[in-house]
């Protein structure tokens, strides 16, 4: 079974450019999931979709970040303008199905190589 | 909303020694805990997970962990460590409750711990 693929795997900017990652993950996984991790730090949930809607994006920046699953397949996250301070791993995962609605269903979630964001 | 804690960053062992890494979470309510991987080079990956039952849990490689409620830890054991565990090792929090509490399927994770394992 093929897991998540994210491209690029390193990217550097200079602050105040634009950058995307992109993600796809597993097949036939309806829940997928952005997380940010700051070196010293573990991930941060910045977004989280079920199928092409979002279900939880609470902790995403969203006056500079931006997020989409259009097709409710793969993924792009998108900084506009990048700061100093979002040089970090991003990492996407999925996992088949959000957990039921009282919670008590978790579904494993499986994590891809990441991208290595550096910006100047 | 819950958060997680993890007191030991940097961890150095020799093989054959045993390993216990702290994990400390605050949420009032029912949790799913787990512990996660990150080999060198390699993708975040599941180690073990507790949901209920019995507080003890195996996971893989000979790793276990023990949930004890009343202290709201969630730490990970292994009693003879080998090289090839060098790695960094996450303890995450899943609140059950749904997602008006924060729950639903989202896991807050620990600073991480960083363990070397020497020959």
């Amino acid at each position: 079974e093929a897991g998540v693929a994210q491209s690029p795997r390193y990217k550097i900017i200079e602050k105040r450019q634009s950058v995307a990652f992109w993600c796809n993950p597993i097949s036939g996984h309806a829940t997928l999931y952005w997380y940010q991790q700051i070196l010293g730090q573990g991930p941060k949930l910045l977004i989280q979709f079920q199928n092409n809607g979002v279900v939880d994006d609470s902790q995403l920046p969203k006056d500079r970040f931006s997020a989409e699953r259009l097709k409710g397949v793969d993924s792009t996250l998108k900084i506009q303008p990048a700061k100093l301070e979002d040089s970090a791993v991003y990492l996407c995962a999925s996992s088949p199905r959000l957990a039921g609605g009282d919670g008590t269903t978790y579904n494993e979630q499986f994590f891809g190589p990441g991208t290595r964001l550096t910006v100047l | 909303a819950q958060s997680v804690s993890q007191h030991n960053h940097h961890v150095i062992l020799s093989e054959a020694a045993s390993l216990e890494l702290g994990c400390n979470y605050s949420y009032g309510g029912t949790v799913n805990l787990f512990w996660y991987v990150q080999y060198p080079g390699q993708h975040l990956q599941l180690l073990l997970k507790y949901f209920s039952g019995d507080p003890l849990v195996k996971g893989i490689k000979g790793f276990e962990a023990e949930f004890i409620k009343s202290k709201f830890s969630f730490n990970l054991r292994k009693p003879s460590v080998q090289w090839s565990d060098t790695a960094e090792y996450f303890c995450a929090v899943n609140a059950v409750g749904g997602l008006l509490t924060g729950g639903g399927n989202k896991l807050t994770f620990g600073t991480g711990t960083q363990l070397k394992v020497e020959l």
